[in-house]
């Protein structure tokens, strides 16, 4: 599995836009990015998954450059809901043979001031 | 609706007294985990499934035990529980391993071992 790097931790206020990095250096070309959400108590929840490119759903954007190395989970206009630790996991689908542990790691905890 | 059960919700209970933590899913999923969540060290894997009667270890199986004799049952095991044992604990579930699938996970259950 590859080893995601991502901030411990953000601040930011209400209404502004909010991009948080991951770095996957050394992502396999089988592996997709994806990203959870986990609020206080409460289990993680997928938010987005990409390959390549842009994804974008009603929550948040994913950004992925072509070298597949990093990717950035862009929420915009944050309110104080939003509040809560962001995951990215870099796996494939679990055709091959491997090892299946998932590693959710420590995350990045996004906190939101009003 | 589809759900990943947990119970107990919380438990307290004292170092030695063996103790089950059952999760239950009713999606049909093959892949089934189980996650222990600590202040400061995020989200590990300490068991998974990946169908009936196929388990391996994750990155914290010491002191616990699966078993997974029906596709939607995945009870977590402590036969001799002690106080580095109390921690929220999370079940999840997804249609097959791999990263790429997404994971549903259950409520949580918060043990702590006096």
């Amino acid at each position: 599995l590859a080893k995601t790097t991502q901030p411990i931790s953000m601040d930011s206020y209400e209404g502004q836009e909010v991009n948080i990095t991951c770095s996957h250096n050394n992502i396999a070309t089988n592996d997709y990015i994806t990203w959870y959400q986990q609020f206080p108590s409460q289990g993680p929840r997928f938010i987005i998954q990409g390959y390549k490119t842009k994804v974008t759903n009603e929550v948040a954007s994913l950004f992925i450059p072509a070298d597949r190395k990093s990717s950035t989970l862009s929420l915009p206009r944050v309110s104080l809901s939003d509040t809560a630790v962001y995951y990215c996991l870099v796996g494939d689908t679990g055709s091959g043979a491997g090892s299946y542990q998932l590693t959710f790691g420590k995350g990045t905890k996004l906190s939101v001031i009003p | 609706e589809a759900q990943v059960t947990q119970n107990p919700r919380y438990l307290i209970t004292v170092t030695g007294k063996k103790l089950t933590v059952t999760c239950s899913q009713n999606m049909n999923h093959e892949y089934m985990s189980w996650y222990r969540q600590d202040p400061g060290l995020g989200l590990r894997q300490i068991y998974y499934s990946m169908n009936v009667e196929v388990t391996d270890k994750g990155d914290v199986p010491e002191g616990y035990k699966v078993s997974r004799k029906e596709k939607r049952n995945f009870p977590l095991i402590l036969e001799s529980p002690s106080p580095n044992q109390t921690s929220l604990y999370f079940c999840a579930s997804s249609l097959r391993q791999g990263t790429y699938n997404e994971q549903f996970f259950g409520p949580g259950t918060r043990l702590t071992v006096l």
